[in-house]
């Protein structure tokens, strides 16, 4: 599975938007890309994933670049809670065969 | 949405003693399911992919007869530690993937994790 680079920690102001990107230049045609954030002593929670284009739901965008080179992922009006740390993984396929492998995420701090 | 349980969500046990980690997926049938271990400060490292059924496939320098198995059931894995010492004490985490062509198959589902101290 292609490697994925995040920048360590981003700040966020309360009700602002929080842009997260993700580098994945080695991805390959048939690779998703995943998004999970883990708050504190939890377990991870699933975000949003796409292949190509630009998906949405209720959490969150996810904002995939032509290339499919790097993404973004928008948590539209931040909060407070949504303090975590933020994977962005790339995998082959879905259901069972597709293990997610995590990096080092970008831990977003939410400031008042 | 899908629903994964643990059990315990902690435990403190002695040093050379067993333990054993329960993974439930609450409302939907996981064919596989994969066990993690967490330690402070650092991300999920992927230890096993558990299938119903069949033996675990573990990840490469992670001791198959040291960490334990058992998905007997659509529903339950087990993670047990064997002979735990200190350095087990971690945060394990497992996830659970629905059955083809259901809803949740195209999705992880975390549990809440267990947290392991061992004295």
């Amino acid at each position: 599975d292609a490697k994925t680079t995040q920048p360590p920690s981003m700040d966020c102001a309360e009700g602002r938007a929080a842009n997260l990107p993700c580098n994945h230049s080695t991805i390959s045609g048939n690779e998703y890309v995943y998004w999970y954030r883990q708050i504190h002593s939890q377990g991870p929670q699933y975000i949003i994933h796409g292949l190509k284009n630009n998906e949405t739901n209720e959490m969150a965008s996810l904002i995939i670049t032509e290339d499919r080179k790097s993404s973004t992922l928008i948590l539209p009006h931040a909060t407070l809670r949504d303090t975590a740390v933020y994977y962005c993984i790339v995998r082959v396929g879905g259901g069972n065969t597709g293990k997610l492998i995590f990096g080092q995420g970008t831990t977003l701090q939410v400031k008042p | 949405g899908a629903v994964v349980s643990q059990h315990p969500s902690w435990v403190i046990c002695k040093s050379g003693t067993s333990v054993k980690i329960e993974c439930r997926s609450l409302d939907f049938q996981a064919t596989t399911m994969f066990w993690y271990r967490q330690f402070p400060k650092q991300s999920l490292m992927l230890m096993a992919t558990s299938n119903e059924g069949s033996k675990a496939t573990y990840e490469q320098g992670v001791e198959k007869d040291k960490f334990l198995i058992n998905h007997a059931s659509l529903t339950l894995s087990t993670l047990t530690v064997t002979s735990a010492h200190p350095e087990d004490s971690s945060f394990y985490i497992c996830s659970a993937v629905g059955t083809p062509g259901s809803g949740s198959y195209n999705e992880q589902f975390f549990g809440p994790g267990t947290r392991l101290t061992v004295l």
